[in-house]
């Protein structure tokens, strides 16, 4: 069935280290994720997106890689800052739907100055 | 250029009460959707909503739940009868059009809390 989990629920950095946060899917069809930022008392914040025709996405000190041989992702964040503290969710659209979103549990990432 | 606005930010409710969560896309965005988030979970699709449509419900809970999204204003969640189960953030986002590969822009969410 369709799924978005995360390996790790919490993932502690020192400032200035590289964060890497997993995610993986289920669905073998998936062509579409999104990575999204929450932090505390706020709503999602989009970071990132992939389709499923690529392999490596870059943004501005964040990359998503997508294995779909193993249907994993992940992102991974350069030089993280403490103001990277926050929840990281993966994304993907529902099949057969639009715009229904499908969201994993959330890593946590807390960052130490 | 304000982003999509959810008010109120808070909302407590005692039992058996209604909850009217409101939300105001973007501007330009004709396409809303809500989401449930309970304490330490994911976002869980509830509603997607056109002016005057809805298009997909299928995460709504078949009692209880309504949502609008009039001609003219805000769209409308409706919670009648609250119960304990029902305290989560609930998050509204909007887009431009609904197709999947759309950027969804959330809100600040409502969190509703039922005593």
């Amino acid at each position: 069935g369709e799924s978005v989990g995360l390996h790790l629920p919490t993932l502690s950095v020192q400032e200035g280290d590289n964060s890497i946060i997993n995610c993986a899917y289920s669905n073998s069809a998936s062509d579409y994720f999104i990575w999204y930022k929450q932090e505390s008392g706020k709503g999602p914040q989009f970071i990132i997106d992939i389709r499923s025709n690529m392999d490596k996405r870059q943004g501005q000190r964040v990359t998503v890689l997508l294995n779909k041989t193993v249907k994993h992702l992940s992102l991974q964040i350069a030089a993280t800052q403490p103001g990277d503290s926050a929840v990281y969710f993966c994304a993907e659209p529902r099949r057969g739907s639009q715009g229904n979103l499908i969201f994993g549990k959330g890593t946590k990432l807390s960052v130490k100055p | 250029n304000a982003g999509v606005m959810q008010n109120p930010r808070h909302l407590v409710r005692r039992r058996g009460q209604e909850a009217r969560l409101r939300c105001s896309p973007m501007k330009g965005h004709s396409h809303v959707y809500w989401y449930r988030q309970l304490p330490e979970e994911g976002l869980k699709f509830m509603v997607y909503l056109q002016k005057e449509n809805i298009i997909d419900e299928s995460g709504m809970p078949k009692e209880r739940f309504s949502a609008e999204f009039p001609k003219e204003g805000p769209s409308i969640l409706r919670i009648q009868q609250v119960v304990r189960g029902d305290s989560a953030a609930y998050f509204c986002a909007s887009s431009y059009s609904g197709e999947s590969y759309n950027e969804q822009f959330f809100g600040p969410g409502t969190r509703l809390t039922v005593l």
